[in-house]
């Protein structure tokens, strides 16, 4: 079975300054993965996947994220970062070929200082 | 195209009262997924459904807890008797399968809680 491991809990950092958060993957295969990020009192929104192809995917609000097989890694990127990104990110695994049941990490919480 | 909608969006009862979130999935998706968010288990899959049936309950907690898909359009997760531990948000969400695999979208979610 697959698992995903985010490593921080809490991410701090200035507005406009650039941000990378961590994930980590166990999956005897290339799996899916996704990047989610929950707003305050909202459900989780989809930011991007990756299903096969170029590891290096674009997502929405100006998200990318680098899949790096040999690190099982699948980092989200964000090059300035504003208030409004406050939020909690969920990183999720699914194995490819159509389980359709996603595993999601523990999430990190991201802060955003003025 | 609507998202998928939950209701009530916030729920308070006393303890031993049933309750029953509602979900509208989104129209031709055919998983529905249930999950409990709490700070300190994270977010749970309590069961899924694929095409109305139930595929896999192993994450609902108790026999107190019980979910339907009487149609393609709607689902319920009851708890009764309900008490203070299931004070959490839940989450329903919805997907399609197949070649044209749609990854999950999430409702806003209900936020329980039992005195």
């Amino acid at each position: 079975a697959q698992s995903v491991t985010q490593p921080d809990i809490h991410i701090t950092v200035s507005e406009g300054a650039s941000l990378e958060l961590r994930c980590n993957y166990s999956y005897g295969a290339t799996p899916y993965l996704f990047w989610y990020v929950q707003s305050p009192g909202q459900g989780l929104q989809l930011l991007l996947k990756y299903f096969s192809g170029d590891t290096l995917v674009q997502g929405i609000k100006g998200f990318e994220a680098e899949f790096k097989r040999s690190q099982s890694s699948f980092n989200l990127r964000k090059p300035s970062v504003h208030w409004s990104d406050a939020a909690e990110y969920f990183c999720a695994v699914e194995a490819s070929g159509g389980s359709y049941i996603p595993t999601f990490g523990r999430g990190t919480s991201l802060i955003v200082h003025p | 195209d609507a998202g998928v909608i939950q209701s009530p969006r916030h729920e308070v009862t006393e303890m031993g009262q049933e309750v029953t979130l509602r979900c509208k999935p989104i129209s031709g998706h055919d998983y529905l997924f249930w999950y409990r968010q709490t700070m300190m288990r994270g977010l749970e899959l309590l069961i899924y459904f694929n095409n109305n049936v139930p595929i896999d309950d192993s994450g609902m907690p108790e026999d107190r807890f019980s979910a339907k898909m009487p149609n393609a359009s709607f689902s319920t997760l009851k708890i009764q008797p309900s008490e203070p531990r299931d004070s959490a948000v839940y989450f329903c969400a919805s997907s399609l399968g197949g070649p044209s695999y749609q990854p999950q979208h999430f409702g806003d979610g209900t936020r329980l809680s039992i005195l």
